[in-house]
C-alpha cells in the first residue's frame, strides 16, 4: 500500500540553527500539507499546495518558515532560524481529490524536532 | 474560525466495552468530517471520513456519526480491546481541497 514518506524522523537542533523536513506524497496526489502538532494538541495546518503552487500559506510564520514543492512532487519544509517553540511534530499529508469530491487525507509518520 | 472540540479528552475503561467519543465543531458549513487514530509519537491513521450530505459511515467494530446542523459527531466503538487504545482525533473540512481543523483529540485506554 502506497504510503506519504517522511524525513527526518527525528531531528534535534539548536536554537537559530537551519533545520529542513523531506516530505513525499503519495504517487498521484495533487494536493500535499504540511500541518505542526504540538505535543498534547492535534495538528494545525501550516502550508497547503495544489501542485507546485501554495494554496493556502496563511499561518505559516513566514519570517522563519518557508516551503516548495518546485516540480509538484515532494516537498521541503525550512525552518531558519529555529527557535524553542518550534518544538514540535511536523507531518505531511497529501490527497487526491476525486471527480466526486470527497477525498481523505493521507499522513506520513512525522519529523519530531527537538530544539534546544 | 472554525474551532473543534472533543469530549472526553481522556478516557479509561475495561476491555469489551462499548464507548462513544464526542466531536463538536462551532461552524456547520463543513464540506467533510474525519476521523483518525494517532499511536504515540506516530502519524495519523484514516478511521472513517463522512461527507457533509452522508449521516454516518461504518467500518467493522466503528461508526461515525454526522449530524451538521447540530454541529456534532460520534465515533462508536463496539467491544472495544487493548489494541484500540491511542488517541483519535477529529478534524472537519470547510472545502473539497483545504485543509483540515483538528480537535486536541480523546486519549483513549482499553484496559485488559
Amino acid at each position: 500500500e502506497a504510503e506519504v514518506a517522511q524525513s527526518p524522523r527525528y531531528k534535534i537542533t539548536e536554537k537559530s540553527q537551519a533545520v529542513a523536513f523531506w516530505c513525499d506524497p503519495i504517487s498521484g496526489h495533487a494536493t500535499l500539507y504540511w500541518y505542526r502538532q504540538i505535543l498534547g494538541q492535534g495538528p494545525e495546518l501550516l502550508v497547503q499546495f495544489q501542485d507546485e503552487s501554495v494554496v493556502d500559506d496563511s499561518q505559516l510564520p513566514k519570517d522563519r518558515f518557508s516551503a516548495e514543492r518546485l516540480k509538484g512532487v515532494d516537498s521541503t519544509l525550512k525552518i531558519q532560524p529555529a527557535e524553542l517553540g518550534d518544538s514540535a511534530m511536523y507531518l505531511c499529508a497529501s490527497s487526491y481529490l476525486s471527480t466526486s469530491g470527497g477525498d481523505t487525507q493521507y499522513f506520513g509518520p512525522g519529523t519530531r524536532l527537538t530544539v534546544l | 474560525k472554525q474551532e473543534v472540540t472533543q469530549i472526553p479528552a481522556a478516557l479509561s475503561v475495561p476491555e469489551g466495552e462499548n464507548l462513544v467519543l464526542n466531536c463538536s465543531f462551532t461552524d456547520s458549513a463543513i464540506y467533510n468530517l474525519q476521523w483518525f487514530r494517532q499511536d504515540p509519537g506516530k502519524g495519523l491513521t484514516s478511521l472513517l471520513l463522512i461527507q457533509s450530505s452522508q449521516r454516518e459511515q461504518t467500518s467493522g467494530r466503528l461508526n461515525a456519526s454526522l449530524d451538521k446542523s447540530s454541529g456534532r459527531s460520534t465515533l462508536y466503538i463496539a467491544a472495544s480491546q487493548p489494541g484500540d487504545s491511542a488517541t483519535y482525533l477529529c478534524a472537519v473540512r470547510r472545502g473539497g481541497a483545504d485543509g483540515l481543523t483538528f480537535g486536541k483529540g480523546t486519549h483513549l485506554i482499553i484496559q485488559p
